[in-house]
């Protein structure tokens, strides 16, 4: 089946700084990818969809300028939460193609 | 009103029992019906996919789907302490990759021995 692999597992990271998070198809090219955000005992939240080659579509209320999506290849997309804030501490989930498989997800937490 | 409804439990039941799991919706348009099991700070994992409305068995584990009463089901029969995580259901109006889930809160399920 297909295998998504989401790096890392867990950041902390000090208020106001940025983290890069990777989600990369290893076995298929995915032209879409899907960012989902879980916070705890909430359901996953689709935060933007991740467009290969172009740019990514946000949900709204999601802000774009702080958590931007690069998708520059059909293996690879990343989310970089810039200026991080405790807020923005949560369950980053990344899903690719037919949204069955899912990223192994990255624990942020911004002290 | 959210799209998708789950309960979020607890629910705790002995290894053995059968658990029934259930989401509701409100949108009519979905036709694909996903179960995933969560284990703690773990991805989702897929465990059952269903187009519209019927029954699916694979092992100990049933989906149902009712698009008439916008209601869907995952029975587990013998559960077993494995079984402990959170389930979330899932539902979309297409398959392809160009559209996301939307999915229930999901049901934290516990198996004790």
């Amino acid at each position: 089946g297909a295998v998504v692999s989401q790096h890392p597992s867990w950041v902390i990271c000090k208020s106001g700084t940025s983290v890069k998070i990777e989600c990369r198809s290893l076995d298929f090219q995915a032209t879409t990818m899907f960012w989902y955000r879980q916070f705890p005992k909430q359901s996953l939240m689709l935060m933007a969809t991740s467009n290969e080659g172009s740019k990514a579509t946000y949900e709204q209320g999601v802000e774009k300028d702080k958590f931007l999506i690069n998708h520059a290849s059909l293996t690879l997309s990343t989310l970089t939460v810039t200026s991080a804030h405790p807020e923005d501490s949560s369950f980053y989930i990344c899903s690719g193609r037919t949204e069955a498989f899912f990223g192994q997800g990255t624990r942020l937490t911004v002290v | 009103q959210k799209e998708v409804e789950q309960d979020p439990g607890p629910l705790s039941v002995p290894e053995g029992a059968i658990v029934s799991l259930n989401c509701t919706y409100s949108n009519s348009a979905f036709q694909y019906f996903m179960w995933y099991r969560q284990y703690s700070r773990k991805g989702p994992e897929l465990l059952m996919y269903t187009y519209s409305s019927g029954n699916k068995e694979d092992g100990r584990f049933t989906a149902q789907v009712d698009k008439s009463s916008k209601y869907i089901s995952l029975f587990i029969r013998d559960s077993q302490p494995s079984d402990s995580a959170t389930y979330l259901c899932a539902m979309s109006e297409q398959a392809n990759s160009g559209y996301a889930l939307n999915f229930g809160k999901g049901t934290s399920l516990l198996v004790t021995p």
